[in-house]
């Protein structure tokens, strides 16, 4: 597609349960991004992956949260033991750096 | 302390008229890129307008300008002739290095 695919929209989870977030980018944009976003809240950064290089994970909340993406193309985020605090919006955004950045739809996590 | 500062977290306009909304940002790097999106209540995230740190010019986009204050450190967005279909959450953001950091967003509600 021409857009940013995520999936699923809607994810309810027990709390203590994994979970998988899917990001599938546009194709050949090399940067790939995660936020989280709160109910009327800005968007807090979580993880950025640029190219064959390191991701920067600096805004992981703690170590039960991970990404990887595989083949410089789609992207998991996983939260592992959810919280109820972990409830939110997570957004995917891709980009062909120095170019603006196209967003997903989210995935609307709700942890009861 | 916080790149990107939105002092508004909720405006007023009326249809017709004209709004700015605020940003300031923080950076030591010579090299950065800001822009702002707008979110309606759907959730999605749009691409207003993007100004580069180097450009000489304030951007525009449509009824979009952006007040590019250099010395100041502020990035302004200025929306002419505001319609009803304006009501939305906007954020400003900055990229630095890769990484693109959002502030915490004005709600901005047009009055017929």
């Amino acid at each position: 597609g021409a857009g940013v695919s995520q999936s699923p929209s809607n994810k309810v989870t027990e709390k203590g349960k994994d979970v998988e977030l899917r990001c599938d980018p546009i194709s050949g944009h090399t940067a790939l991004y995660w936020y989280r976003q709160s109910l009327g809240q800005g968007l807090e950064f979580l993880i950025y992956f640029q190219g064959n290089s390191a991701p920067d994970k600096s805004g992981l909340p703690s170590d039960r949260f991970s990404a990887e993406r595989t083949g410089g193309s789609v992207s998991t985020l996983t939260i592992q033991r959810t919280q109820q605090e972990d409830s939110a919006v997570y957004l995917c955004a891709s980009s062909r750096l120095p170019s603006g950045y196209t967003f997903g739809s989210g995935t609307r996590l709700t942890v009861v | 302390a916080q790149k990107i500062t939105q002092t508004q977290p909720g405006m007023f306009v009326q249809e017709k008229e004209a709004v700015t909304l605020d940003c300031t940002y923080d950076t030591s790097d010579p090299s950065y890129g800001l822009f702002w999106y707008k979110q309606p209540s759907s959730g999605e995230m749009i691409f207003l307008i993007y100004q580069g740190s180097y450009d000489q010019q304030n951007a525009t986009e449509g009824r979009y300008s952006l007040n590019f204050q250099k010395a100041r450190k502020s990035a302004n967005l200025v929306i002419s002739a505001s319609q009803l279909g304006d009501s939305a959450m906007y954020f400003c953001a900055m990229r630095e290095g890769g990484k693109l950091i959002f502030g915490q967003g004005t709600t901005l509600q047009v009055k017929p």
